[in-house]
Parts: C-alpha cells; structure tokens; sequence
C-alpha cells in the first residue's frame, strides 16, 4: 500500500492561469479532506468528500475552488484564475470511513503563484 | 464557537528537559482528540489518540474535561522530536487543526 498520494509535489503556476491538485487516496479508503496551510499557519480544512459526493465544503473559498472525488480516479481540487494568495501547500488526507477515526496525509502539493 | 487553540507557536526546550504542548478546545460534547506531528521533510502523521491511552515516541497525553485541555507531554526532550506538533479534535466528522506549535531540541 503506496499510502496517500499526492501529484504534484510542486506546482508553478501565473496568475489566471487553473490549478489541478490530484489526491490518490489509500487502497480501501473512500473519504478524501483537502487542507490548506499558507505560510506561517497551521492547516486550514477545506473540503471533505466521499466517492462522488461532496459531504462538507465549509472551508472551500466560495469562488474559484472546486473539488471533486470521482467515482473512478483521483480526488481533484481545482483552482481557477490562480492570484498570489493561493500560493500555499495543500495537503489530502484519506480515512476508511466516515468521521476520520484515524486519517492518513499526503506530502502536499505547494503551489506557487508567480 | 468551537475551536482549538494551540497558544505557543515556537516553543524550545534544551534536550533531556521535560515538554508540554499546550492544546485547550472549547466546544461540547465529548469530540475524538488527536496529536498529529511533522518533522521535517515528511508527511503529516498520527502521534496519538486520546481514546487509546497510548504512549508513542514517550508522548502522553491527558484528556482534562474540566480544564478542556489536551495537552502534550515527555518527560525527556531529545533531539529527533524537534518538528511541527498540531492538537486535533474530531469536530463534527471531520479533523480541525490548531495552528500548530514548532518544537525545536537544543542540544
């Protein structure tokens, strides 16, 4: 079991141009949560999803961000019209099931806004 | 509001000194606490869980109800724990994270 994947590592992106985070999660597991951490903070949730479904989008920016877990595939948090304030690292997080009894990361993706 | 509070945002300690991770939470009902570290480099990962009363790495922590604490604790720092610390509590389905407290050992 690879773990938590997550590409890319490292994401360069200017300014108005899309951003797309993939998230593998663990073999098994069917909860995704995307967090973000900007500089100097701690981890902000983001998102959290289940195959197909969107279950809590409470920290998601109300626009330009988006996310979703496919049936099949990676989970995606897409980032539209990139400004310089998106640059962070975005970490995925899988879990079995529901309620994130035990969570296991990714490495993150960073992402830098030039 | 619910939230988690990590007070200190640096702390050092000199190593073989005795650590506590401060983690305070204010919100009701009985919540899933967890430590999560990251040293440096690596991915995010569970240090402990309060409902397994574990000790990992020499790590403890206490859940006090009436102080709404979690603190973490080892009674002899050593080098290797230097690294990001974050107190969790599972709110409402999903992990909330403090802002994190970064540990440095001093030799």
């Amino acid at each position: 079991n690879a773990g938590v994947m997550q590409n890319p590592r490292h994401l360069v992106r200017r300014r108005g141009q899309e951003a797309r985070l993939r998230c593998s999660p663990m073999k098994g597991h069917s909860h995704v949560y995307w967090y973000r951490q900007l500089p100097e903070e701690g981890l902000k949730f983001m998102v959290y999803l289940q195959k197909e479904n969107i279950i809590d989008e409470s920290g998601m920016p109300k626009e330009r961000f988006s996310a979703e877990f496919p049936k099949e595939g990676p989970s995606i948090l897409r980032i539209q019209q990139v400004v310089r304030g998106d640059s962070a690292a975005y970490f995925c997080a899988s879990a079995e099931g529901q309620g994130a009894p035990r969570a296991f990361f990714g490495q993150g993706t960073r992402l830098t806004v030039v | 509001a619910q939230r988690v509070t990590q007070p200190e945002k640096l702390l050092s300690v000199f190593k073989g000194a005795p650590v506590e991770l401060k983690c305070n939470y204010s919100y009701s009902g009985s919540p899933e606490l967890f430590w999560y570290v990251q040293y440096s480099r690596q991915r995010l990962q569970l240090l402990l869980r309060h409902i397994s009363r574990e000790s990992i790495k020499g790590f403890t922590a206490d859940l006090n109800k009436g102080e709404t604490s979690f603190h973490l604790k080892k009674p002899f720092a050593q080098e290797e724990d230097s690294a990001m610390y974050y107190c969790a509590p599972n709110l409402n389905e999903k992990l909330t994270f403090g802002t994190g407290t970064r540990l440095t050992i001093i030799p």
